[in-house]
């Protein structure tokens, strides 16, 4: 049973305008989710964060806004760049002490120039 | 420090052979993770240390599976008599206790199984 979903395999966006990316969990004990940024033939690289307690995170070009009561969170990238392309996976951790991240199955972003 | 670094980097053998990779954290890092990724699919959680101590198994890590951190700083991962499922790659992350919610990954080993 897949408990993080990332519903759009890709996404195609022009240079300049908002990508937005999005995921759904089923768990409400999540408490911490994390957006990763995956190249071809490199590992994940972080790129923002946010807790259960807050509806928002901002880190330059890059906000994550989470929904509890839909148990969704999405990732907007303003303005996009060509090199923001790659693949984006979201992922969740429970409410347990663990530092075990469930992942989603990844968008893969291609931004237009 | 250059970040984290498995070796090797790919890694083909034969069914029923036993394979050993490794991972060499972040230098000051004290957490380390495995995670095997497949095609189509993100990370999957296998294990994951806290210094040289595993706290968590997944239940994917089958009695094939072993992870070790003898001194707390790199790991090893062995899988025994490989199976042609087994293919995927494999992702070793690492964090420290002051970040310790970002993890970050080694660019991996793949593993084919003929």
């Amino acid at each position: 049973d897949q408990q993080v979903k990332q519903n759009s395999p890709s996404l195609s966006v022009q240079e300049g305008r908002i990508s937005i990316l999005n995921c759904d969990y089923t768990n409400s004990m999540f408490d911490y989710f994390l957006w990763y940024k995956k190249y071809p033939a490199e590992g994940p690289t972080f790129l923002i964060s946010i807790s259960s307690i807050k509806d928002k995170n901002e880190d330059g070009r890059f906000t994550v806004f989470l929904n509890k009561s839909a148990k969704h969170l999405s990732l907007h990238i303003v303005p996009s760049q060509p090199g923001d392309s790659a693949v984006y996976f979201c992922a969740a951790r429970e409410n347990s002490g663990t530092y075990k991240y469930i992942f989603g199955t990844g968008t893969r972003l291609k931004v237009l120039a | 420090d250059t970040g984290v670094s498995q070796d090797p980097r790919h890694k083909i053998t034969k069914r029923g052979q036993n394979v050993t990779f490794r991972c060499d954290p972040i230098s000051e890092h004290n957490r380390l993770y495995w995670y095997r990724q497949t095609l189509g699919q993100g990370p999957e959680f296998l294990t994951y240390f806290q210094n040289e101590a595993q706290l968590e198994k997944s239940r994917l890590l089958s009695d094939r599976f072993s992870a070790e951190r003898p001194k707390g700083s790199f790991s090893t991962l062995e899988i025994q008599r490989t199976e042609q499922g087994d293919s995927a790659m494999y992702l070793c992350a690492s964090s420290s206790t002051g970040t310790a919610y970002e993890q970050y990954f080694g660019p991996g080993t793949r593993l084919t199984v003929t």
